[in-house]
C-alpha cells in the first residue's frame, strides 16, 4: 500500500503570500494519478488538481500542481482569505489519501 | 450537472450495519465510465477512502474495511449503496459519496456528506 505523507501539517502564511505545500509518496506514483483537494470546515472537500499538474475546472490559476514520482507539490501563489483551508492530497491508483496540511491565518 | 446526495441513519447501533445511499442527479449514473465511490472522515481527521464501484458493477475496497463492506449500485434508481457490518464507535464519521472519471481524473464531485454516530 501506497502511503502519503504531507508536510507541513499546518502551515501559518499572510494573505498574499506564497503557499508550498508537499506530497511524499512512499513508493513511486504515476503522475496521471495524484490529486489535490481543498476541504472548508463543514464542507466536502473540492477538487482542485488532478493528474499531478492539471487544473479541475473553474479553479483559479493560483493554484498549481508539480512533480513526479514520490515527491509532489501544490503551491498556492498568493493567498487569498478563502484559501485558508485543509488541503489533501490522493493517490487514485490505491485511492489513499495524505493526512492533510492546514493552512491557516498568520 | 452531476450532483451527489448522500442519505440514510444518522444513529447506527455498535455490531449493526450501517446503510448509506447516495443518490445521483443531473445524470444517469450507467451513462459514461465512472467510478462511484465513498469516502469517510472522522471528526477532526483526514480523509479515508471506503471502496468505489464502476459503472460495470465491479468493486474495489480499502483492504483495511473489505471484509466489512459493500457497495452495489441500482441502476433504475440513479443510486449506489454502502453497507458497512459490525460497526464500532470507530466507525462514526462523516461519509461522503464521490464519482471519479477513470480516465484520470479525480474525485469531483463529493456529496454534501452525512454523518453517522455509532452508539448505543
Amino acid at each position: 500500500e501506497i502511503v502519503l505523507t504531507q508536510s507541513p501539517g499546518t502551515l501559518s502564511l499572510s494573505p498574499g503570500e506564497r503557499a508550498t505545500l508537499s506530497c511524499r509518496a512512499s513508493q513511486s506514483v504515476s503522475s496521471s494519478y495524484l490529486a489535490w483537494y481543498q476541504q472548508k470546515p463543514g464542507q466536502a472537500p473540492r477538487l482542485l488538481i488532478y493528474g499531478a499538474s492539471s487544473r479541475a475546472t473553474g479553479i483559479p490559476d493560483r493554484f498549481s500542481g508539480s512533480g513526479s514520482g514520490t515527491d509532489f507539490t501544490l503551491t498556492i501563489s498568493r493567498l487569498e482569505p478563502e484559501d485558508f483551508a485543509v488541503y489533501y492530497c490522493q493517490q487514485y491508483g490505491s485511492s489513499t489519501f495524505g493526512g492533510g496540511t492546514k493552512v491557516e491565518i498568520k | 450537472q452531476v450532483q451527489l446526495q448522500e442519505s440514510g441513519p444518522g444513529l447506527v447501533k455498535p455490531s449493526q450495519t450501517l446503510s448509506l445511499t447516495c443518490t445521483v442527479s443531473g445524470g444517469s449514473i450507467s451513462s459514461g465510465s465512472y467510478y462511484w465511490s465513498w469516502i469517510r472522515q472522522p471528526a477532526g481527521k483526514g480523509l479515508e477512502w471506503i471502496g468505489r464501484i464502476y459503472t460495470s458493477g465491479s468493486t474495489n475496497y480499502n483492504p483495511s474495511l473489505k471484509s466489512r463492506v459493500t457497495i452495489s449500485v441500482d441502476t433504475s434508481k440513479n443510486q449506489f449503496s454502502l453497507k458497512l457490518s459490525s460497526v464500532t464507535a470507530a466507525d462514526t464519521a462523516v461519509y461522503y459519496c464521490a464519482r471519479r472519471d477513470p480516465g484520470g481524473g479525480g474525485l469531483d464531485p463529493w456529496g454534501q456528506g452525512t454523518l453517522v454516530t455509532v452508539s448505543s
